[in-house]
């Protein structure tokens, strides 16, 4: 079974510093990848998702991620973060027309 | 277009007692899932029905269960309540079954309390 790992629980950082969190899925086949994020107080939303192709994606509000199919991982990047980042972030991953699984997610708090 | 919407928003129930969530998804979207959203579990997987047939089921009792109706509304119902089943349950719907190219569109959830 498919399974993702999000090592970081709860992350704080100061305004304009660079954001990167960890997303580690198990599963040796073909998979589709996605970040969604959840701002307090409303719905999940998708902020970017990999299918195939260029494994750099580049999502909504400046947030990218990479794709290292030999690692095994998704991690999503910002180079500046700010205040209104603050939110969590869930990293999910599916194959085929599998159900989405996601992790337990990243709690962001950024500092003015 | 008008998003997922889910009833009610917020509930409060005591332990043994059942419960009925409603979705309705997106116009055009045949597809919803259920998720349970836990501080400790994050987003776990319920169940997932595309034109009134359950297609996936997750990995839950089976006091859960649920339903879906010729205009793609969906139902789920949770008999006898653990404190265990307070949660945020997501809806999410899509064109079709599975999450490739028609991404999930998820709703504001219903935040069941069980006292």
């Amino acid at each position: 079974a498919q399974s993702v790992s999000q090592h970081n629980h709860h992350v704080i950082l100061s305004e304009a510093a660079s954001l990167e969190l960890g997303c580690n899925y198990s599963y040796g086949g073909t998979v589709n990848l996605f970040w969604y994020v959840q701002y307090p107080g409303q719905h999940l939303q998708l902020l970017l998702k990999y299918f195939s192709g260029d494994p750099l994606v580049k999502g909504i509000k400046g947030f990218e991620a990479e794709f290292i199919k030999s690692k095994f991982s998704f991690n999503l990047r910002k180079p500046s973060v700010q205040w209104s980042d603050t939110a969590e972030y869930f990293c999910a991953v599916n194959s085929g027309n599998t159900p989405l699984v996601f992790g337990k997610g990243t709690r962001l708090s950024v500092i003015a | 277009k008008a998003g997922v919407t889910q009833t009610p928003r917020y509930l409060i129930k005591t332990r043994g007692q059942q419960v009925t969530l409603s979705c309705s998804p997106i116009s055009g979207h045949r597809s919803v899932s259920w998720y349970q959203q836990t501080p400790g579990q994050g987003l776990q997987f319920l169940f997932e029905y595309f034109s009134e047939t359950q297609r996936n089921k997750g990995n839950f009792p089976g006091r859960f269960s649920g339903r879906q109706f010729s205009n793609s509304r969906s139902e789920m119902n949770v008999s006898t309540l653990e404190l265990g089943d307070s949660a945020l349950y997501l809806c999410a719907s899509s064109p079709f079954p599975g999450v490739g190219i028609d991404t999930q569109y998820f709703g504001p959830g219903t935040r069941l309390t069980v006292l």
